[in-house]
């Protein structure tokens, strides 16, 4: 099966320093990558759309200043956490869409991210 | 805009035994497809079963089957048999029909599954 990974699987951080993550496609190439946040105890929440060789689309509320993505190649996309603060600790999950997908196809998810922001 | 609502915070089942989650939601769409994910403890998001919306038969995936009301805008999952691993978040979710649009997750119910 299609296999998605996320690194690091948990960061620790100071307030103000900036975080990367990382999601790769291991076995497939991904046109497009999401990225949700999931606080404790609550539902994924879209933050973006990740689309290779373009510019990323956020969701309404979200800062893309502060919350930077970058889908540089088919297998990778990245977001980094900027000026990162205690409320932006989250648990971070991505998910990965197979190049030339059907609608009958879904999403693959990766293990996620827990971030903590001291 | 699509909602997804789960109106059972938690639930619990005896081991053995069958449990129902209920799930609704809103659309104006036609054509939509309705999934519901497992999120165990590690957190993987893990896809249990889909239903496509122009399908009226229901979707079964073993020992997981939904009842899906269209016009109702209605999706349960009936869990049969339940497992020790079947402990877990369960998440419905809606999709509009092209693959590249985004999934709406429902808020979850946490199911505990008792020995």
């Amino acid at each position: 099966g299609a296999v998605v990974s996320q690194h690091p699987s948990r960061v620790i951080c100071k307030s103000g320093t900036s975080v990367k993550i990382e999601c790769r496609s291991l076995d497939f190439q991904a046109t497009t990558m999401f990225w949700y946040r999931q606080f404790p105890k609550q539902s994924l929440m879209l933050m973006a759309t990740s689309n290779e060789g373009s510019k990323a689309t956020y969701e309404q509320g979200v800062e893309k200043d502060k919350f930077l993505i970058n889908h540089a190649s088919l297998t990778l996309s990245t977001l980094t956490v900027t000026s990162a603060h205690p409320e932006d600790s989250s648990f971070y999950i991505c998910s990965a869409l197979p190049w030339a997908s059907r609608g009958t196809d879904t999403q693959y998810f990766g293990p996620g991210t827990r971030l903590t922001v001291l | 805009a699509q909602t997804v609502t789960q109106s059972q915070p938690e639930m619990s089942v005896q081991e053995a035994e069958t449990v129902t989650l209920s799930c609704t939601y809103d659309t104006s769409e036609s054509d939509y497809y309705l999934f519901w994910y497992k999120q165990p403890p590690s957190r993987q998001m893990i896809l249990v079963i889909r239903q496509e919306a122009y399908k009226q038969q229901n979707a079964t995936e073993n020992r997981f089957s939904v009842n899906f009301q269209k016009a109702a805008k209605s999706f349960s999952l009936k869990i049969s048999d339940s497992q020790l691993g079947d402990a877990a978040m369960y998440f419905c979710a809606y999709r509009r029909g092209t693959s590249y649009d985004k999934v709406i997750f429902g808020p979850g119910t946490s199911l505990s599954v008792i020995p």
